[in-house]
């Protein structure tokens, strides 16, 4: 199975700030890598697909980007609503496998 | 738009089986597209279970494949989980979910099932 790692798995920042998280797979799954968004209590949330698209729904201080095994989710300008827990998932192969979580917090 | 309905209890006896039903609406289970399970553990991540497509076709993780069946009924448009011989370890929120090929990534979700393991 293809092991997906998030980091950092906790992240502290406030409302304006930009972070960037990154998602690492074991192999090269080329650009098999979509971004979700997980509030609790909510169904997840498909934020980025393919690496880089940004769902039509979604802002587009959001951004994604990668290729191979390294990737990484940038929010610019952080709001209030943005604090949730973000999975990467890889689409290469079955069985597909999402990223332990990076929770962001607010400070 | 299509939405998923989710369906089906939230207590499961330890040994017994989950069963889970999704009920598709706003499109058609015979879409190209492929129909999928996903849990999430207390204070855990994501765990994909397995998908079918409308011809019947199905995948499964392969640590699950002993005790999962995913099945679609068209008739009825709607795709339905069981799991047999649960555990505690078994207990999650269960999450019904349209993988779209193009791009490739789960679109839709239903809206969750809590399932708790006990007697």
């Amino acid at each position: 199975d293809i092991q997906m790692s998030q980091s950092p798995s906790s992240l502290s920042a406030s409302v304006g700030d930009e972070v960037t998280l990154t998602c690492r797979a074991s192999q090269t799954i080329i650009s098999y890598l979509n971004w979700y968004q997980h509030k609790v209590g909510q169904a997840p949330r498909l934020l980025i697909s393919a690496a880089s698209t940004l769902q039509s729904d979604v802002p587009s201080r959001f951004s994604g980007s990668g290729f191979g095994t390294d990737f990484t989710l940038t929010i610019s300008s952080l709001q209030l609503e943005d604090f949730a827990t973000y999975y990467c998932q890889q689409s290469y192969t079955t069985p597909y496998t999402f990223g332990q979580g990076t929770k962001l917090e607010i400070k | 738009q299509v939405q998923l309905q989710q369906s089906g209890p939230g207590l499961v006896k330890p040994s017994g089986t989950l069963s889970l039903t999704c009920a598709v609406s706003g499109g058609s289970i015979s879409s190209s597209d492929w129909w999928s399970w996903v849990r999430q553990p207390p204070g855990k991540g994501l765990e994909w279970i397995g998908e079918i497509y409308h011809s019947g076709i199905s995948n499964y993780k392969s640590s699950l494949k002993s005790r999962v069946t995913i099945s679609v009924d068209k008739s009825k448009n709607l795709f339905s989980l069981k799991l047999t011989s649960v555990t505690a370890a078994d207990a999650a929120v269960y999450y019904c979910a349209r993988r779209s090929i193009a791009p490739d990534a789960f679109h839709i979700w239903g809206q969750g099932t809590v399932v708790t393991v006990s007697s």
